[in-house]
Formats: structure tokens, sequence, C-alpha cells
């Protein structure tokens, strides 16, 4: 069974960084494609973020580019969001999700969402 | 420019059909795109791929009373037999190179 974990979301200052952490178990990790995915509260979903299966390949919304970095490590399975430089607009629940190929193709499985709150 | 327009909002019956859509930009007709369901307060549930030709394939333990077709740019998902838990609100997603792209939800409401 697909299991997607995050962590690492909080309250935060606005300039201030945060890592989110998405622990992936049930399926070949390095095979498939990642994404971050945030809803800001009471708004639809946005994609933020991707990287393919083996990492060699990042990309990012304009919204976020320059200051997010995705990453993941493959020996651990687990899909990372470095964010820096953070704006209010960026509080969001931000979601992992499962690309159900090596790149870029629909999402199958989406995790169950780390709250980032930018405020001071 | 790869955009996806849905309607923010439709309703019907419990036990009756309903079928929402999404549209594709110009230019975009033959993209495939997902369905995902986002219940109240829960995180996002892929439903199923939809291709321009219309065949489709559902994700883990999606009902049978939900599919889906095509036709042009539009996109649809079919509900039938309405049931209250399928109060939800619904994306459609595409993708290209190095993108990816949600239309603006519908909110559906089961009467």
């Amino acid at each position: 069974e697909v299991h997607l974990l995050e962590s690492g979301g909080g309250l935060v200052q606005p300039g201030g960084s945060l890592r989110l952490s998405c622990a992936a178990s049930g399926f070949t990790f390095r095979n498939y494609a990642m994404s971050w995915v945030r809803q800001a509260p009471g708004k639809g979903l946005e994609w933020v973020s991707a990287i393919s299966g083996s990492g060699a390949n990042t990309y990012y919304a304009d919204s976020v580019k320059g200051r997010f970095t995705i990453s993941r490590d493959n020996s651990k399975n687990t899909l990372y969001l470095q964010m820096n430089s953070l704006r209010a607009e960026d509080t969001a629940v931000y979601y992992c999700a499962k690309d159900a190929h090596a790149v870029a193709g629909n999402f199958d499985y989406w995790g169950q969402g780390t709250l980032v709150t930018v405020s001071s | 420019q790869l955009v996806l327009t849905q309607s923010p909002s439709a309703s019907a019956s419990l036990g009756a059909s309903v079928k929402l859509t999404c549209t594709l930009s110009s230019g975009h007709n033959n993209y495939a795109i997902a369905w995902h369901q986002q219940q109240p307060e829960k995180g996002p549930r892929y439903l199923m791929n939809l291709n321009s030709d219309g065949s489709h394939s559902k994700g883990d333990g999606i009902p049978a009373r939900f599919s889906g077709s095509s036709s042009g740019a539009e996109r649809y998902l079919t509900i039938s037999s309405l049931q209250s838990e399928d109060e939800a609100d619904y994306y459609c997603q595409t993708w290209g190179t190095g993108i990816h792209v949600f239309g603006g939800g519908t909110k559906l409401t089961v009467l």
C-alpha cells in the first residue's frame, strides 16, 4: 500500500526558512517523479515543484522559483522541499504527490499534508 | 498557455447523476487529464486518468459509478447514484514538460 507522510510544517516569520519532508513507502520510490502541491486557506490546489525519479531534473512554479528547492534521497525514500525567503502568501497546506510515471504525468497518490503558516 | 477551466459549483440530488466539466485551453485538445476528489478537511484523492479519446483508468478502490469521457477540449467526470460522501471539491489536473496545472475546482453539493 502506497503511503506518503509529510512533516516539517509550522509557524515561521516572513523571510524565514523551513524544510518539509515526505516519507514514502509501498512503492519503488526511485522509479517515480514526485511533486509538492499546496493549498492556501479556502483556495484551490497549486502545483509548486516537481522532481524526476533520479533527481536529475527539477521544475518550479514561477511563484516559488529562486526561493524553494526540491530534492530527494532515494536511499531514504524521502522527498524534501527547502523553503527560503518565505512570504505571507506561502501560507498553505503542503502536500506531496506521487506521479504515476518516472517523468511528468498524473498524480496517483497524495499525502495528508502539512500546514505552513508564515506570519509575524 | 496551458490552462484548465472548471465551473466553481454544481449540485445534484441524492441518488441522481451529475456531470462535471473541465475545459482545456486552445491548442491543447489532445492532452490527457486526471480527476481528483477532495472531501472536506481531507487531502486530495486520485480518481482517474482520462485521455482525449475518452479512455480512462481509475485509481485504487474508485467505485464504478465514477466514470470519465471526452469531447474535443472538454473532459468530463460523471458520478452516478450520488451519495452524501460525494459532496466534495473536484479538481482536474494536466501536465506538460516541467509543469503541472490544476483547474480551479468544482464544489459539488449533494442535495
